[in-house]
């Protein structure tokens, strides 16, 4: 089956440290690949995706790249702020970039960053 | 603006009643979700429905119904089966690309 598997949390940083969560996927055929953030108390909001092999989704400085060699989406972002404290998952569509399908998540990563 | 509402955002109930929370989307996706997040938890899909009239079991179902009469709109109703109803749920639509967008989610408890 399709699975997700995230770094353990929590992630503790200090303001303008670098940031890698380590997410490894385990689905067949050509899923697409989801970043999520959740801010406390919060619905999930959307931070990237890629849909194929070598594509790198990126958005508020966060990034991360779809390896198909190493069935990996790290998230990194160069320089956290204290903003960025939330909790970050990982999500695969194992039906990729052309149907609903049904997303499986990591079991989530908390992030905090201290001035 | 477009997005996905959730009402209400805090809810009460006592054990043994039935409580349904409503969730509307304005996107006109047709696809949309409901899962349930417990403390320190991931997201576990509850039903999931791809067009109107029509709705699948996701995998924690047991104790949960759906309606889907209108493309708009996918209440979750949770029923006095469901053991331990207290949680945060979370309800979601979809682009036929497979992204979710999710609605703030509305926190149920019971005693």
């Amino acid at each position: 089956g399709n699975s997700v598997t995230q770094m353990e949390g929590p992630v503790t940083l200090s303001e303008e440290a670098f940031l890698t969560i380590n997410c490894t996927y385990t689905a067949t055929g050509y899923p697409s690949l989801f970043w999520y953030v959740q801010y406390p108390g919060e619905g999930l909001q959307l931070l990237l995706k890629a849909t194929k092999a070598d594509d790198k989704g990126s958005n508020k400085g966060f990034e991360a790249t779809y390896r198909k060699e190493t069935t990996s989406f790290h998230l990194e972002k160069g320089s956290v702020q204290v903003s960025d404290s939330a909790v970050y998952f990982c999500a695969l569509n194992p039906l990729g970039g052309t149907s609903y399908g049904k997303l499986t998540f990591g079991q989530g990563t908390i992030l905090t960053v201290h001035p | 603006d477009g997005g996905i509402t959730q009402s209400p955002k805090y809810l009460f109930r006592k054990e043994g009643q039935n409580v349904t929370l409503s969730c509307e989307q304005n996107l006109n996706h047709d696809a949309m979700y409901w899962y349930r997040q417990d403390p320190g938890q991931g997201l576990r899909l509850i039903y999931y429905s791809q067009i109107v009239n029509d709705f699948q079991k996701g995998d924690i179902a047991e104790g949960y119904s759906v309606s889907r009469e209108k493309k708009e709109s996918f209440p979750l109703t949770v029923t006095s089966a469901q053991k331990n109803p207290t949680a945060f749920y979370l309800c979601a639509s979809s682009t036929l690309q497979g992204e979710q967008y999710f609605g703030p989610g509305t926190r149920l408890t019971v005693t």
